[in-house]
């Protein structure tokens, strides 16, 4: 069965620093996800992308972060300047058109820890 | 997004039928009722959803009442693998198609008692 995958499945970085999260969507998908969830929070929307571009981004979804789809197969969300407060599971979602459009599939998630 | 409610916590032994409960008063007639499911930290699981007529799949069974304003999801035969966070999400009515954000509620906590 396809799924949705993501890489790293852990990453630790310093505050400031830029990270790049990477997902490979399920392959006949066209609309993509990132959501997010600190510690013991809701799961919280990000950003949602299309036709290679931005469909809707949440108050969370600042100009630190970007999305990216750099290829036929990758979904990326960098964090460009790291804080501690971005420290949380990041999960990454697909969807494909022929379906009821919230029928959305996550990957395993990336724990991004900020020091 | 409809307004959900869901108890916080729940538990059923293994082997029984769960029976999770969500109201949904607030709902407009084109909404549809989605269900997820989240096992520790894990990312969320898509289960079923529903517009009004009950659905079932390999994974669950889902009632909606008549009137729309609640629903229970329903695991047949609950294993220890089915413990997690259940969500019952009714999102916006869809607007731009395949393109619709969910959010993401506190749900159930379903623990499966061997």
């Amino acid at each position: 069965e396809p799924e949705v995958t993501q890489t790293p499945s852990h990453q630790v970085t310093q505050m400031g620093q830029e990270v790049i999260l990477r997902c490979v969507p399920i392959s006949n998908h066209l609309y993509f996800y990132w959501y997010r969830q600190i510690l013991g929070q809701k799961v919280e929307f990000l950003v949602s992308f299309y036709n290679n571009e931005i469909s809707e981004k949440s108050e969370i979804f600042d100009d630190q972060f970007s999305v990216e789809r750099p290829d036929g197969s990758n979904f990326t969300l960098k964090i460009r300047s790291t804080k501690l407060e971005d420290s949380a599971m990041y999960f990454c979602a697909s969807s494909d058109r022929d379906t009821v459009s919230y029928e959305q599939y996550f990957g395993p998630g990336t724990r991004l820890t900020v020091t | 997004d409809a307004k959900t409610t869901q108890p916080p916590s729940m538990d059923c032994a293994e082997g029984r039928a769960a029976n999770l409960p969500c109201n949904h008063s607030t709902i407009s007639g084109n909404e549809y009722v989605y269900w997820y499911r989240q096992i520790h930290s894990q990312g969320p699981q898509y289960i079923i959803h529903g517009l009004k007529n009950n659905e079932t799949n390999e994974m669950a069974s889902l009632i909606i009442t008549e009137d729309r304003k609640s629903s229970t999801l329903i695991l047949p035969h609950a294993t220890l693998r089915d413990t997690a966070v259940y969500y019952c999400i009714v999102p916006r009515s869809i607007s731009n198609f395949g393109n619709e954000k969910l959010t993401f509620g506190t749900g159930t906590r379903l623990t499966i008692i061997p």
